[in-house]
């Protein structure tokens, strides 16, 4: 079983400032990484897949990179909307299991 | 555009069943092979993926889930469906249904339904 880590567990900025957040993974599985954003009382939501594909409708401010064991989700320059919890989600080729990542907390400094 | 839509009780009794439904708006649960999705949180905590369904019925479950879970689809009500046995408090969580969202190498899940929250209490 893959167990993912996510630093920093609470990532402190300003606005305009850039966000960088990791995720690590116990062991390799290629790129079936994707990273999601959710806010207070909302769903989440698909920001990246693949590792560094951003969904439809991102903008390009969301950037993922990385591959095997870790992976990087960079927030070019912060927005005040993009203050939320960020998760990285890692899927095995086959059988297609999941498995969540603990989430960054971006909050306003 | 697609929307999901969750719905079940909203308070189950420990060592009880949980059963929950996904109704999928603006889009067929039939079609090509990808998978959709059950994905739980608890109060406060992080996602968990709960197991994902085919709309052919074929099913996958988290390890840690697999004895108590059941996904189960009605394509005639565009419908899928949780039951999860033998609840306890640890099961309590806001629990989201999710479509698939397709990719060359498989699928991944968005959009989710607003979620609903089961609260396993006596």
């Amino acid at each position: 079983e893959i167990v993912l880590t996510q630093s920093p567990a609470t990532l402190s900025l300003s606005p305009g400032e850039r966000a960088t957040l990791s995720c690590r993974a116990s062991q390799s599985f290629g790129s079936f990484l994707a990273w999601y954003q959710q806010k207070p009382g909302q769903a989440p939501r698909l920001l990246i897949y693949d590792a560094f594909n951003r969904a439809t409708g991102i903008p390009a401010r969301f950037s993922g990179s990385g591959s095997g064991t870790d992976f990087t989700l960079t927030i070019s320059s912060l927005e005040p909307e993009d203050f939320a919890v960020y998760y990285c989600l890692q899927r095995s080729n086959w059988p297609p299991l999941f498995t969540f990542g603990p989430g960054t907390k971006v909050d306003i400094k | 555009q697609l929307q999901l839509q969750e719905s079940g009780p909203g308070l189950v009794k420990p060592s009880e069943t949980l059963s929950l439904t996904c109704t999928v708006s603006g889009g067929s649960i039939n079609g090509d092979s990808y998978y959709w999705g059950w994905i739980r949180q608890p109060p406060g905590k992080g996602l968990e993926w709960i197991g994902s369904m085919y709309y052919s019925g074929s099913t996958h479950y988290n390890p840690s889930l697999k004895s108590r879970v059941t996904i189960s689809v009605d394509t005639s009500k565009n419908q899928f469906s949780l039951k999860l046995s033998s609840v306890t408090a640890a099961d309590t969580a806001v629990y989201y249904c999710a479509s698939p969202y397709p990719v060359p190498t498989g699928n991944w899940f968005d959009p989710w339904g607003q979620g609903t929250l089961v609260t396993v209490s006596s």
